[in-house]
């Protein structure tokens, strides 16, 4: 079964609104999250890494104050798109690690489909 | 600068016949080398995986080989059939600030005919 849960799986919303996407952790507690974007036919590309009660760490051209990440729980993260334009829309993704796990698995969340009309 | 290349981009195949799928990479930091696989509309789940002190994983019908000196692993999936029709990546992993970050690679779209 699923041990990563994201909600909502589809958004749709108008140009200049807020989104918030939340990823919970299933049965366990994740004190890292994972942020990823993923465009049609492409690969992931991974956002920032969230981290529970500190801030987040942004990769290289990720606008910080355009991707809001809250990890304010060890069973959530939340990833908030403010202002949101057409270029914004996207699929995205998280991941978490199953702490003890053997080797390096993320397990993903179904995604959120993202559309800014 | 791509890190992690994967070919071929798309993939046709027999249902029975045995799609190989690509991946180089160039950072020998990277120490953990999984596959994904990723259904329309849905997040990649994890199929197999393979650290580099091993040549081969085999789970199920998949199949890693990994080659170390050349920077290369692959995906076999062996008998394949319908439902193995996905897009699937690749990916390597490195520590990074006392976590693992992945780089993906751009993914095959498989499809395996009846």
């Amino acid at each position: 079964g699923a041990v990563v849960s994201q909600h909502p799986s589809w958004v749709i919303c108008k140009s200049g609104t807020s989104v918030k996407i939340e990823c919970r952790s299933l049965d366990f507690q994740a004190t890292t999250m994972f942020w990823y974007r993923q465009f049609p036919k492409q690969s992931l590309m991974l956002m920032a890494t969230s981290n529970e009660g500190s801030k987040a760490t942004y990769e290289q051209g990720v606008e910080k104050d355009k991707f809001l990440i809250n990890h304010a729980s060890l069973t959530l993260s939340t990833l908030t798109v403010t202002s949101a334009h057409p270029e914004d829309s996207s699929f995205y993704i998280c991941s978490a690690r199953i702490p003890g796990q053997g080797g390096q698995p993320q397990h993903f969340g179904d995604g959120t489909r993202l559309s800014i009309l | 600068q791509q890190q992690v290349k994967q070919s071929p981009q798309s993939l046709i195949v027999q249902k029975g016949g045995i799609p190989i799928i690509n991946c180089a990479y160039e950072n020998t930091a990277f120490d953990y080398f999984p596959w994904y696989q990723q259904f329309p509309g849905k997040g990649p789940a994890l199929l197999i995986a393979i650290r580099p002190d091993v040549s081969e994983k085999k789970e199920g019908r998949f199949t890693i080989s990994f080659n170390k000196s050349a920077k290369q692993f692959s995906l076999h999936i062996m008998d394949s059939q319908p439902g193995d029709s996905a897009t699937y990546f690749c990916a390597c992993f490195h520590a990074s600030g006392g976590s693992y970050i992945p780089t993906f690679g751009r993914g095959t779209s498989l499809i395996v005919h009846p």
